[in-house]
């Protein structure tokens, strides 16, 4: 089984600031690693596909990059909405797959 | 508009069984394959079952294959997971979620709002 771990597991930070969050697989998966965000209360949402692809309707201030077993998720000005749970989730091992343990992000 | 609504959660006792149904609309259904997600309540998310646009691939997480089964209807646009021999760890918000396309890599594009499941005594 894939194992995917992110760090850090939680985060504070201020409003403008700019953060990155990192997903580590437990081999390679290329670029089949997906992140999403979950609100308190709500159900998750996709935000970056295939690593780098920028969901439809998602603010530009999100990006993804990285490939094989080390990636990034790099909000560039946090906003108020933005303080949330931010999982990463392997597809590679289709149809099979596996999620991060999620990271929160609060308000410093 | 696009959207998912699960039902079908509830309280249950250990060893008995559930069916959760997802209703789909604002899409054609039969383009897209379709998944169940989990979160116990306050951890973090469990992808459970996922089965293609014709349900020729199916795949279940090991913690449920032999006791969930999924299985859609096209033609009433509806998505469904037979749960038996309910354990209480299997006490979670279960989620219904669009893939991207017909098949390949689950990648879940959008959820429901999910339908809660208990399972105790």
């Amino acid at each position: 089984d894939i194992q995917m771990t992110q760090s850090p597991s939680s985060l504070s930070a201020s409003v403008g600031d700019r953060i990155t969050i990192t997903c580590r697989a437990s081999q390679s998966i290329s670029t089949y690693l997906n992140w999403y965000q979950q609100q308190p209360g709500k159900a998750p949402k996709l935000l970056i596909y295939v690593a780098s692809s920028l969901q439809s309707g998602v603010p530009s201030r999100f990006s993804g990059s990285g490939s094989g077993t080390d990636f990034t998720l790099t909000i560039s000005s946090l906003q108020p909405e933005d303080f949330a749970t931010y999982y990463c989730q392997q597809s590679y091992s289709t149809p099979l797959c596996s999620f991060g343990q999620g990271t929160r992000l609060e308000i410093k | 508009e696009v959207q998912l609504v699960e039902s079908g959660g509830g309280l249950v006792q250990p060893g008995r069984s559930l069916r959760l149904s997802c209703a789909a609309s604002g899409f054609t259904f039969d383009d897209y394959a379709m998944h169940w997600v989990r979160q116990a309540p306050g951890k973090g998310l469990e992808w459970v079952s996922g089965i293609s646009w014709n349900s020729g691939t199916i795949g279940y997480a090991d913690s449920v294959k032999g006791r969930f089964t999924i299985s859609r209807d096209n033609a009433k646009n509806s998505l469904y997971l037979q749960m038996n021999s309910l354990r209480p760890e299997d006490t979670a918000f279960y989620y219904c979620a669009k893939g991207l396309g017909a098949a390949g890599p689950p990648t879940f594009a959008l959820w429901g709002q999910g339908t809660l499941v208990t399972v105790s005594s």
